[in-house]
Parts: structure tokens; C-alpha cells; sequence
């Protein structure tokens, strides 16, 4: 059974500090993987996307790292804001159109 | 427009009773999904269209489930009978190879409370 499994559930970090949230996935096939920030009622947004061939990729103060052969990912947050504050979520894609989701981190930065 | 948006951004319904909820994709986007978020579940694939194609309801959790996408453009998700357990988060995404081959634009959801 496709999964992807997240952590940690949660994370509390102060405003300024840095942040990495792990992926662990069992998707087969793989066809790519994403990040994407969820803020509290409104739909995900995509921050990263990365196939097979990548290993890293950036946006902004975010970076995801992709480790096919061991089939885990993280997403690194640098100098956090306390917009930042939100849920995180892995995505994997397999064959055709088909998307596993994660059931997120949910991050909350403080003063 | 700008975004996906969905409507109503939320639903309270007796069980029971039958509602839809509708998606107005990003324009000219040729693939259009619907997801359900439960408390505390990751997003779970219901239903896909992609173009004039016959659409992906391998996710549909139930005959109750059924959804329309007329035009190539809006969606309606209809819910029949609702029940305790259809409560959740619907979302729609849409996509187009244009914007990017994996990419896709969550509309803000709409929160189903069935009681």
C-alpha cells in the first residue's frame, strides 16, 4: 500500500530559528515528489517540486532534499517567521495522475 | 480568475439530505481534481477529469458520490444521503501542462459539517 509518513506531527520553534521536517515514503511507482504549505482554512500551496533526478531544490527560505534510493525527503525552513506558521505537507506522485498525501507537520512559530 | 475557487466555503446539512459543491477551475486548466480532507487524514484523492477524457472516480468512496465537470470548466461534486462520516474538507485543484507538468492550484476548500 502507497504511504508517506511525516515528521513530526508537530513542531513549536521560536521566531528566527531553523526547522527540518522529515518524509519517509513507500509510493511505487515514483514520479515526484512535493511540499506544500497549507495554512488553517484555505488549500495547500505548492513550495517545492522534485522528480526522480533531483536532489535538492529551493524556494525562498525553503529546501527540500529527495533521497530516491532510501525513499525519504525533508523540508528545511531557514530564519523562521511566524508566518511560516502553518501545516506542511509531503505529496508523492506515482503512476498516471494518482497523489499520496502525508498528514502533515504542523508548524507553529512564536515570539 | 485568479485562483480556483469553490463555493460554499461552508456547508452545514442535516443527515441525510443531498448537497453539491462546486469548483470554478483556474482558466484554460484542463485537469481538474476533487480531494477530501478529514480531520487529522491526509488528503484523499476522490475523482479526476483531464480534458474530454472519461474521468478517474476510482477514489469515490461510495455510490453516493458523483461528480460532473460540464464545459471543460466548473465542477459540481454531488453528495447523496449524506452521512455523519462525509464531514470533511473538499477541495478542488486544477492543472495544466502549461503551468508546469506536475503542478496544481488548490482552491480554498469547502467545509462540510453533517449533523
Amino acid at each position: 500500500k502507497n504511504q508517506v509518513e511525516q515528521s513530526p506531527q508537530s513542531l513549536i520553534i521560536l521566531e528566527g530559528k531553523n526547522c527540518t521536517l522529515q518524509c519517509n515514503y513507500t509510493v511505487s511507482p515514483f514520479s515526484n515528489l512535493r511540499w506544500y504549505k497549507q495554512d488553517t482554512g484555505r488549500g495547500p500551496v505548492s513550495l517545492t517540486i522534485m522528480t526522480f533526478s533531483e536532489n535538492t531544490k529551493s524556494n525562498g527560505r525553503y529546501t527540500a532534499t529527495l533521497d530516491a534510493d532510501t525513499k525519504q525527503s525533508s523540508l528545511h525552513i531557514t530564519a523562521s517567521q511566524l508566518s511560516d506558521s502553518a501545516s506542511y505537507i509531503c505529496v508523492v506522485g506515482g503512476g498516471g495522475n494518482k497523489l499520496t498525501f502525508g498528514t502533515g507537520t504542523q508548524l507553529k512559530v512564536e515570539l | 480568475g485568479a485562483g480556483v475557487s469553490q463555493s460554499p466555503s461552508n456547508k452545514v446539512t442535516e443527515k441525510g439530505k443531498d448537497v453539491e459543491l462546486r469548483c470554478d477551475p483556474i482558466s484554460g486548466h484542463t485537469a481538474l481534481y476533487w480531494y477530501r480532507q478529514s480531520l487529522g487524514q491526509g488528503l484523499e484523492f476522490l475523482i479526476y477529469f483531464q480534458g474530454n477524457s472519461a474521468p478517474d472516480k476510482s477514489g469515490l468512496p461510495s455510490d453516493r458520490f458523483s461528480a460532473e465537470r460540464t464545459g471543460g470548466s466548473v465542477s459540481t461534486l454531488t453528495i447523496q444521503r449524506t452521512q455523519q462520516e462525509d464531514s470533511a474538507v473538499y477541495l478542488c485543484a486544477s492543472s495544466s501542462r502549461l503551468a508546469g507538468a506536475y503542478e496544481q492550484y488548490f482552491g480554498p476548500g469547502t467545509r462540510l459539517t453533517v449533523t
